[in-house]
């Protein structure tokens, strides 16, 4: 069965500081990747995607993500963070059956000014 | 100005009783979804429905009833509520079954007593 792990419950950094958000996922076959971010009192937004082919994806306000396969991993990054980017992020990972998205537990990054 | 729009926001509900969670979306999308984020578990998968009609079900409990009166409806009924119910119900959809992007509703928090 397919399952995404993320294990930092909690980031915190600071502001204008990079950013690197830990997923690793376990999938029998090519996985369809994502991140999602959900701010406070909201619903989930999609910040990026990966479909096979280019291993690095950019999504949007300066995310990017690498996928991995010999790592299983598709870490999420940014160079630059900012206090607005104060969220949960999930990593999810789809079977591509009538879109299943499996989810890890998510990350709370807190920013410092 | 919200395309997926999930009613109520906020529900209590006692134990044992019914609610109905109502989901409209006006994203012209052919396929919708209900997901589960609780306290103890990761946001999971519940349903899947493609042109209305029930396409996947990972919900065990048979309390747990989609109901699509509407192309672009999926309102999820649960009766003989119980407190491990408790958590947000996320409705999403897709363009298609096959799409891998996914858009979230805000949620209804549900809370039962």
């Amino acid at each position: 069965a397919q399952s995404v792990t993320q294990p930092d419950a909690r980031v915190t950094v600071s502001e204008g500081a990079s950013l690197q958000l830990r997923c690793k996922y376990s999938y029998f076959g090519t996985p369809y990747l994502f991140w999602y971010v959900q701010y406070p009192r909201q619903g989930l937004q999609l910040l990026l995607k990966y479909y096979p082919g280019d291993p690095v994806v950019q999504g949007v306000n300066g995310f990017e993500a690498e996928f991995s396969k010999s790592n299983s991993s598709f870490h999420l990054r940014k160079a630059s963070v900012h206090w607005s980017d104060w969220a949960v992020y999930f990593c999810a990972v789809s079977s591509g059956s009538f879109n299943k998205l499996t989810f890890g537990a998510g990350t709370r990054l807190a920013v410092c000014p | 100005d919200p395309k997926i729009i999930q009613k109520p926001k906020y529900l209590v509900a006692v134990t044992g009783s019914e609610k109905i969670l109502i989901c409209e979306q006006y994203l012209g999308h052919n396929a919708m979804y209900w997901y589960r984020q609780s306290a103890k578990k990761p946001l999971e998968f519940m349903f899947s429905y493609s042109y209305q009609k029930l396409m996947d079900n990972q919900t065990a409990s048979s309390r747990f009833q989609p109901q699509s009166s509407k192309k672009n409806h999926l309102d999820l009924q649960i009766t003989a509520l119980k407190p491990d119910d408790s958590a947000t119900y996320f409705c999403a959809s897709s363009q298609e079954a096959g799409d891998t992007e996914v858009f979230f509703g805000k949620g209804t928090r549900l809370t039962v007593v």
